[in-house]
């Protein structure tokens, strides 16, 4: 099974500013990587599949990109709804998930 | 719209059995894999199983083969999650989720409403 680490596991970052959060696969993958946002107490929601692509009804903000192992979610300017958790996915395996907190 | 419904909470002892379900509608049934992924108590996620409803083909999750079975009733668009002898590690949400598209791998795009499993003596 493939083993996915993510980083940070928290960060706290002002509102306009740039984050990336980090996956990084255990061997090499294909490109299902997905990305999920969960708020507390509620269901993941799907942002990011096959690496790069926009779930429909996702803002533009988010992004995705793929350098060898390493998977990079970024959020261009970042919002006060964007708090909450954030996990990569790869088959059957999720990464820890970072939480990211408004400053 | 496509929405699946979980069943409500439940509260067991350790040893007894648990089926619970989710229901999908909205979309054909079987046409999407239908997975569970288990969030235990302020930890994160993980994925426990997937089913091709229309084939049942089965995927496991690391560490969860054997340990739950996944089923489905097609002519109720019911995906059902059960566990034989219950252990009070499996406390947790349990929410289903469909896969994207129609084969294994793609993730997940809509989702339960997540259902509590309270395992104590």
């Amino acid at each position: 099974d493939i083993q996915m680490t993510q980083s940070p596991s928290t960060l706290s970052a002002s509102v306009g500013d740039r984050v990336t959060i980090t996956c990084r696969a255990s061997h090499s993958i294909s490109d299902w990587l997905a990305w999920y946002q969960q708020k507390p107490g509620k269901a993941p929601n799907l942002l990011i599949y096959k690496t790069s692509s926009l779930q429909s009804g996702v803002p533009s903000r988010f992004s995705g990109s793929r350098s060898g192992t390493e998977f990079t979610l970024t959020i261009s300017s970042l919002q006060p709804d964007d708090f909450g958790t954030y996990y990569c996915q790869q088959y059957n395996s999720f990464g820890g998930g970072t939480k990211v907190e408004i400053k | 719209e496509v929405q699946l419904v979980q069943s409500g909470a439940e509260v067991k002892k350790p040893g007894e059995s648990l089926k619970i379900s989710c229901k999908g509608s909205g979309y054909r049934f079987t046409n999407y894999w239908i997975g569970w992924v288990r969030q235990m108590p302020g930890k994160g996620l993980e994925w426990m199983i997937i089913i091709d409803p229309g084939d049942s083909d089965i995927r496991y999750g690391p560490s969860f083969e054997g340990q739950v079975t996944i089923s489905v009733d097609k002519s109720i668009s019911t995906a059902y999650l059960q566990w034989s002898s219950l252990k009070a590690s499996d406390t947790a949400i349990y929410y289903c989720a469909r896969g994207r598209g129609p084969s294994y791998g793609w993730p997940f795009d809509f989702w339960g409403q997540g259902t509590q499993v309270t395992v104590s003596s």
